[in-house]
């Protein structure tokens, strides 16, 4: 099974306006992280947002929030006022806590959503 | 504070000859990671380094892939023979530990053709 799964291939967003990209994860683990990724065209990964599976409040960096529903186990990230430089494609990723013989700190990614912004 | 380092930027080679990346973490990040990114997917992970030694290289296919973390700090993934099936972006990560709270940063990649 998926453990991320981001449903959504493509987004289109006019310029200013708010986006919502999905992302939905499967873990057994109490203990996770939730991580949104910015990939642009130049490749580089470049970190967004971190969520905590023990975090009660949902987390904002800027432009960004994430909207946390444990019990739905979704993590979709909220891109307010949208802007040109904002295209890009978005990864979501989770690492799942340490689960005795597990090891942590590998990332598992979905499989992305490209958002366009038009002006 | 300077990010990390990869290099080349590009490579293109063909099948059956060997290739070597390089990654250089960001200062005092104890762990790094090597991921492998194929066109239209999200990174997989290679191999793990937690300061020289090896955490995770599960998925890291041992009979042509290999990778080293000298002294802790620059880490070098080589592939030999390469395949068609090769052709990615090469992603090297790292972190100061691997607690599941803790952000991995990554490098521009390096992105591999194999003809």
């Amino acid at each position: 099974a998926q453990k991320i799964t981001q449903t959504q291939p493509g987004m289109f967003v006019q310029e200013k306006e708010a986006v919502t990209l999905d992302c939905t994860y499967d873990t057994s683990d109490q203990s996770y992280g939730l991580f949104w990724y910015k990939q642009p065209s130049s490749g580089e990964m470049i970190f967004l947002i971190y969520q905590g599976s023990y975090d009660e409040q949902n987390a904002t960096e800027g432009r960004y929030s994430l909207n946390f529903q444990k019990a739905r186990k979704s993590a979709n990230l909220v891109i307010s006022a949208s802007q040109l430089g904002d295209s890009a494609m978005y990864f979501c990723a989770m690492r799942e806590g340490y689960a005795g013989g597990t090891s942590y700190g590998k990332l598992t990614f979905g499989q992305g959503t490209i958002l366009t912004v038009h002006p | 504070e300077a990010g990390v380092a990869q290099s080349p930027r590009y490579k293109i080679i063909e099948k059956r000859q060997s290739v070597a990346f390089w990654c250089n973490p960001i200062s005092g990040h104890a762990t790094l990671y090597w991921y492998q990114q194929i066109l239209g997917q999200g990174p997989k992970l290679l191999i793990q380094f937690q300061n020289n030694g090896v955490v995770d290289d599960s998925q890291l296919p041992k009979d042509r892939f290999s990778a080293e973390r000298l002294k802790g700090v620059d880490s070098t993934l080589k592939i030999q023979p390469a395949k068609l099936e090769d052709s990615a972006v090469y992603l090297c990560a790292s972190s100061l530990a691997a607690t599941d709270t803790d952000t991995q940063y990554f490098g521009p990649g390096t992105r591999l053709t194999v003809l």
